[in-house]
């Protein structure tokens, strides 16, 4: 099974928040688990990605949570600030292919 | 340094019309995708290539085609446009196929069919 479960559709978190962004695979054949960011009127960007045999990644205030058993991860925005709106992807890859998730809509409120 | 470039931006066709996205890259990348992007369904791959002269089919290949000619332009053309082609179509490229190399993406072209 290809897919990657994303979840919530769209999210509002106030400035200063935490946003968490869950994801859900089934194929254990993926190796390596990137987030992209989208902001309107471009293309997503790479954001920060995980190994499956890492529990956790952090790079400032975007933390990755993985949990290889549950053939869960999750992404963690710590004092969440408006210019951290976007549209935010999971994926699962694998050699030559990226599996995404159906994205979700950050607003951070000031 | 452009990175990818994707044009047009913009465009509207009219049903039965054919048209070609132009993808162009200058970081001499062998890998390129071409994905379009729903909403609510996040991005899915159409074809890619994985050099120059060698393409092949992605998730939803039907209705579009594409050809690889050199290095830099990866195009992506729609023979008969159909309302269910209104999308978003992004290109990427990739340094190597290894799962850890992140894909770097154009602007996108937005494309409505009416």
């Amino acid at each position: 099974q290809q897919q990657v479960k994303q979840s919530p559709q769209s999210l509002i978190v106030q400035k200063g928040g935490i946003s968490i962004i869950n994801c859900a695979y089934e194929n254990t054949a993926f190796d390596y688990f990137p987030w992209y960011q989208q902001f309107p009127g471009k293309g997503p960007a790479l954001l920060i990605a995980i190994r499956p045999d890492v529990s956790e990644k952090k790079e400032g205030r975007f933390t990755i949570s993985f949990n290889k058993s549950a053939k869960q991860f999750s992404l963690h925005i710590m004092d969440s600030q408006p210019g951290d709106s976007a549209t935010y992807f999971c994926a699962a890859a694998l050699p030559n292919k990226l599996v995404f998730g159906a994205g979700t809509i950050l607003r951070v409120k000031s | 340094n452009a990175g990818v470039t994707q044009t047009p931006k913009f465009r509207i066709l009219k049903i039965g019309q054919s048209m070609t996205l132009q993808c162009t890259q200058d970081m001499n990348h062998n890998y390129m995708y071409w994905y379009r992007q729903d909403p609510g369904m996040g991005l899915k791959l159409i074809y890619y290539s994985v050099g120059a002269g060698i393409t092949d089919k992605g998730e939803v290949p039907n209705g579009y085609n594409v050809s690889r000619s050199t290095t830099e332009d990866f195009p992506l053309r729609l023979e008969l446009a159909a309302p269910s082609q209104t999308s978003v179509y992004f290109c990427a490229t990739q340094d190597t196929p290894r799962s850890n190399q992140p894909q770097h993406f154009g602007d996108g072209t937005r494309l409505s069919i009416l």
